[in-house]
Parts: structure tokens; C-alpha cells; sequence
């Protein structure tokens, strides 16, 4: 089992859609959440940081941490083409080590 | 822009050469990391450098070499690479439990 899953996609919404991503882990030590965007053939960009559980809300995005359920969610709102890209969780305990997942594939078509 | 600059943003290199990927930045982070990706996958780290010193090295072949001249900056230098080591490769530094990790925007590399 690997120590983070999330769903490959792709995720093809339209114009508008409320979007919800989501990753599941193994390693109850994770106490730092990261969701990244990363547009084709550019380096990731962080989008959200929440530290252990919780909401953190950044204008059309919220970041969802359940650390009973070991289940981390990205929504975004009224989403739009310019979203389109590949949206990757990370995580991380007090190591420098960042545990990526397999990153989801967004598509939003007007 | 991003905070963490990278040069080159593309490299084509022989199997042969030696040459060197450069990291800067300037946000006081203490962690510096090199992260290679292939095409349609996640990361995967290389190494971290904390307070200028190597702290993780993930098993990487020897043909790539870490430097760390200060706590700005790091370096990767390459030597004897083989096409399958073709890849982006991204450079990142955090300062943990701050602000998350802030990547660089990558150098393309390409072995022939």
C-alpha cells in the first residue's frame, strides 16, 4: 500500500462545477498538508498549507484535513479553464521528507 | 515569479558531459531540496540539504552529485548521465512548519 492515494483522474468538469479532490494516507505521523498545481512542463505551485486537522479557506479553494479518517480534500469553486492542471497532495511529519501522491488531472471545459 | 530561481530551464546534454543545475533562494529557508519528475508523475526526492549539510540522500546513482556553497544556494552536478535519467528536475526549500515547501520552476533535461 502506498503511504498516499489520489484518484489519477482525469477529472473533466465544466465551466462553473464545484470541484472535489481528495487524498487518502497510511502514516498517522503526517501532520503537514500541501496541495500543489502544477501546469504542464512547469514546477508544482503551492496552493494551500494546513497544519494538522481542519478547514483553511483562500478565496475559490478550501483545503479539508480529517486526521481521524486520514482523508485530506481540496474544493475548489466556480471553477474555471485556467484551473485546468494537475492538482497533487503532499504531505509530511517533522522530516524534511515530502510524501507526494500520484497527483489528479483536472480538465474544466467552458 | 517564483522565489526559488533555477538555471538552466532547459538543458540538453551527451552521455558524456558534466555539467551543473543551480538553485537559488532567498527566503531564509534552512531545507534545500532536489526533487526529480517524469513525464505524468509525482516528485521524487533525490536529497535534502538542512543547515547546508546533507541530510537525506535517497539512494541516488553517484553520476549526480549535491552541493550546498551556502544556505541560498545548491547545486546538482551531473556527469556520465544516461538517457533514462532525462527528466525536470525542481528544485524546492522549505522552512517547516511555516509556509509549506515553495518549488523552483524546474530545468528540463534532456540526455542524448
Amino acid at each position: 500500500q502506498k503511504e498516499v492515494e489520489q484518484d489519477p483522474g482525469p477529472l473533466s468538469v465544466p465551466e462553473g462545477a464545484i470541484v472535489s479532490l481528495n487524498c487518502t494516507y497510511s502514516n498517522s505521523a503526517f501532520q503537514y498538508f500541501m496541495w500543489y498545481r502544477q501546469y504542464s512542463r512547469k514546477g508544482p505551485e503551492l496552493l494551500m498549507y494546513t497544519y494538522s486537522s481542519g478547514n483553511k479557506e483562500d478565496g475559490r479553494f478550501t483545503a479539508q484535513v480529517d486526521k481521524s479518517s486520514k482523508y485530506i480534500s481540496l474544493f475548489i469553486r466556480d471553477s474555471q479553464p485556467s484551473d485546468s492542471a494537475t492538482y497533487l497532495c503532499a504531505m509530511s511529519d517533522n522530516t524534511d521528507k515530502l510524501i507526494f501522491g500520484t497527483g489528479t488531472r483536472l480538465q474544466v471545459f467552458p | 515569479d517564483t522565489e526559488v530561481t533555477q538555471t538552466p530551464k532547459h538543458l540538453v546534454m551527451g552521455m558524456t558531459n558534466k555539467k551543473s543545475l543551480k538553485c537559488e533562494q532567498h527566503m531564509g529557508h534552512r531545507a534545500m531540496y532536489w526533487y526529480k519528475q517524469k513525464a505524468k508523475k509525482p516528485p521524487e526526492l533525490m536529497f535534502v540539504y538542512s543547515y547546508e549539510k546533507l541530510s537525506i540522500n535517497e539512494s541516488v546513482p553517484s553520476r549526480f552529485s549535491p552541493e550546498c556553497p551556502n544556505s541560498s544556494l545548491l547545486n546538482l552536478h551531473l556527469h556520465a548521465l544516461q538517457p533514462e535519467d532525462s527528466a525536470l528536475y525542481l528544485c524546492a526549500s522549505s522552512s517547516i512548519g511555516a509556509d509549506g515547501y515553495t518549488f523552483g520552476s524546474g530545468t528540463r533535461l534532456t540526455v542524448v
